[in-house]
């Protein structure tokens, strides 16, 4: 199976900070990967796919890079809606492993 | 907006059984590969199982593999889980989830369900 992990667990941020998360595959996936929020309480949102795509109507401020086994994700300007914990999935290969998640609060 | 409805968690005892279903449009049962994705209390998303958009391929987490089926009924349009010996590590928010449709070159995850939640224990 494909281990996911992600880096830090938790981060500590300001509104309009710039904030990098990072996703490590245990083997290469290619673009394979998608990020996903998740604000308590309330099911997952699709936010990036293909590593660097954004799905429909995800704001700007949002991007992904990366390719093979190290991925990022970054919010440019942290908006007060965007505290929220951060899941990136693998889609290469099933099982369809999730990180662990990152969850960035104020 | 992209809707999927769960419905038939509760409350079970372990080792017993419950189904969990899934009502999505027709496009979405006969045209995306389906997902069930867990998340017990506090914890993060674990992956459980796919069906793939004309239900010939079918996987499964290794956490529940021999335990719970995945299965669609597309006249119905509706998504399945059928989970039997459920253990108390099976407590958890039950998501269901669709891919992109099959002709879609990519096949993520782009929406999901509000979810239900299942309880095991005595």
């Amino acid at each position: 199976d494909i281990q996911m992990t992600q880096s830090p667990s938790s981060l500590s941020a300001s509104v309009g900070d710039r904030v990098t998360i990072t996703c490590r595959a245990s083997q290469g996936i290619s673009t394979y990967l998608s990020w996903f929020q998740q604000k308590p309480g309330k099911a997952p949102k699709s936010l990036i796919y293909a590593a660097s795509t954004l799905q429909s109507g995800v704001p700007s401020r949002f991007s992904g890079s990366g390719s093979g086994t190290d991925f990022t994700l970054t919010i440019s300007s942290l908006q007060p809606e965007d505290f929220a914990t951060y899941y990136c999935q693998q889609y290469n290969a099933y099982p369809r492993t999730f990180g662990p998640g990152t969850k960035v609060d104020i | 907006q992209v809707q999927m409805v769960e419905s038939g968690g509760g409350v079970v005892q372990p080792g017993g059984s419950l189904r969990l279903s899934c009502a999505a449009s027709e496009f979405i049962v006969s045209r995306c590969g389906m997902h069930w994705v867990r998340q017990a209390p506090g914890k993060g998303l674990e992956w459980v199982a796919f069906i793939r958009y004309d239900g010939n391929s079918k996987y499964y987490g290794d956490s529940v593999k021999g335990r719970f089926t995945i299965s669609k009924d597309t006249s119905k349009k509706t998504l399945y889980l059928q989970m039997s010996s459920l253990r108390p590590e099976d407590t958890a928010i039950y998501y269901c989830a669709k891919d992109t449709p099959f002709f879609d070159p990519q096949g993520n995850i782009d929406s999901w369900g509000q979810g239900t939640l299942v309880t095991v224990s005595s």
